[in-house]
């Protein structure tokens, strides 16, 4: 039973315009969240993160938005730029742990 | 710099063989993990440590076994390689403060004939 799901494989968004990206989970003890963006043949980075604290967090054009009550979160890019294309996993961690459960990744292509 | 690596970047080995994958951190984090990545699955996890001599199952851990005899390298063997392990494997490591974000190594490609 998946934990953590990205129901949607790949997405395409034009130049400039804004991508959101969506995550469920299942798990009302996960307490950290994180994104992480992959680029072909090169490890993930991480992105951003968020407490179960707080429901947004912004860095630069990377906002996370979470919905504990839906068991939701988002990873907002605004403005999408060509070099955002890339896989991106979403990734959360139980209360007292150090390791993440991570998602099965969306695919983001930003169209020139 | 600290960095995170691992060796071979591929590797191409025959049904029943023991493999080992190797990962080497120089930020000096206590957590070490291993992922493989899967079309359809993301990242899962086999095994993890949180410090020298801890290891623990992850969720798809039958047929890989890992080691940590020092802070700086957690080596992935595969004790009898199966066609089904044919994957990308992924090391990580991590601090111990919150959020826990987790430094990944840059894969091997691991193909099992």
């Amino acid at each position: 039973d998946q934990q953590v799901k990205q129901n949607s494989p790949s997405l395409s968004v034009q130049e400039g315009r804004i991508s959101i990206l969506n995550c469920d989970y299942t798990n009302s003890m996960f307490d950290y969240f994180l994104w992480y963006k992959k680029y072909p043949a090169e490890g993930p980075t991480f992105l951003i993160s968020i407490s179960s604290i707080k429901d947004k967090n912004e860095d630069g054009r990377f906002t996370v938005f979470l919905n504990k009550s839906a068991k939701h979160l988002s990873l907002h890019i605004v403005p999408s730029q060509p070099g955002d294309s890339a896989v991106y996993f979403c990734a959360a961690s139980e209360a007292g742990t150090y390791k993440y459960i991570f998602g099965t990744g969306t695919r983001l292509k930003v169209l020139a | 710099d600290a960095e995170i690596t691992q060796s071979p970047r591929h590797k191409i080995t025959e049904t029943g063989r023991q493999v080992t994958l190797a990962c080497h951190q120089t930020w000096n984090h206590n957590n070490m993990f291993w992922y493989r990545q899967d079309l359809g699955h993301g990242l899962r996890l086999i095994h993890y440590s949180y410090g020298v001599q801890d290891t623990n199952k992850g969720e798809v851990s039958d047929g890989y076994s890992v080691s940590r005899s020092n802070t700086e390298d957690l080596p992935l063997t595969l004790e009898s390689a199966a066609s089904s392990q044919t994957s990308v494997y992924f090391c990580a490591s991590s601090e111990g403060g919150p959020p826990y974000e987790q430094y990944f190594g840059p894969g091997t490609r691991l193909t099992v004939t």
